[in-house]
């Protein structure tokens, strides 16, 4: 079974430096890998994936994650934090196609990030 | 992108009624949609998968006479919550699937339904 952790339930971090939020997962076979942001009373907004290629992948709003296989970890990162990214941030799981249920998507629980002025 | 709606976006009602939420893909055709719950500063909890045309396949645990899901077309399903609870209320997240080779089957996500029940 296919399993995503996020360690943090938040993380704090000052306007204007970098941030990181953390995703270590646990699959078996080579896993896509998906961060979405949420924020309040509001669905899912896709921020980057990875699927294959460069490890390092580059999303929306200045987002970037590093996939590392042999950690199997896929941090969120951004160099430079506004206050507006202050949100859920979720990381999830899935495999690739071909497979039963491979179109399901497995959540970590989510961290917030609060970005202080 | 693909756009995903949800409709209504909040919705109260008394206890022992019923409640439908319909989720549209706009621009696409979706053959598959899902439906989550997420309760507050929870992570999102797959409750079912609906296939047009089809049955839909609940997880474990999910009540399937509770909750109704109905996948009449390829651009929208719906959840119905029949002799709704306060223990119900939640927030209900849809998502449907791209048409193969565009993606990579990607899901997008509608922006949810704040349900209340009194």
């Amino acid at each position: 079974a296919q399993s995503v952790a996020q360690p943090e339930d938040q993380v704090n971090v000052a306007e204007g430096n970098p941030l990181t939020v953390k995703c270590t997962y646990s699959v078996s076979g080579n896993p896509y890998l998906f961060w979405y942001v949420q924020y309040p009373n509001r669905g899912l907004q896709f921020l980057l994936k990875y699927i294959t290629g460069d490890n390092l992948v580059k999303g929306s709003y200045g987002f970037e994650a590093e996939f590392n296989k042999s950690q199997t970890s896929f941090h969120l990162k951004k160099p430079s934090a506004l206050v507006s990214d202050s949100a859920l941030y979720f990381c999830a799981v899935r495999l690739p196609l071909g497979g039963a249920g491979s179109y399901q998507l497995t959540f970590g629980k989510g961290t917030k990030l609060s970005v202080i002025p | 992108g693909a756009v995903v709606s949800q409709h209504p976006s909040r919705v109260i009602c008394k206890s022992g009624t019923s409640v439908k939420i319909e989720c549209r893909s706009l621009d696409f055709q979706a053959t598959t949609m899902f439906w989550y719950r997420q309760f507050p500063k929870q992570s999102l909890m797959l409750m079912a998968t609906s296939n047009e045309g089809s049955k839909a396949t609940y997880e474990q645990g999910v009540e399937k006479d509770k909750f109704l899901i109905n996948h009449a077309s390829l651009t929208l399903s719906t959840l119905t919550v029949t002799s709704a609870h306060p223990e119900d209320s939640s927030f209900y997240i849809c998502s449907a699937i791209s048409p193969q080779g565009r993606n990579n089957n990607e899901q997008f996500f509608g922006p949810g339904t704040r349900l209340t029940v009194l």
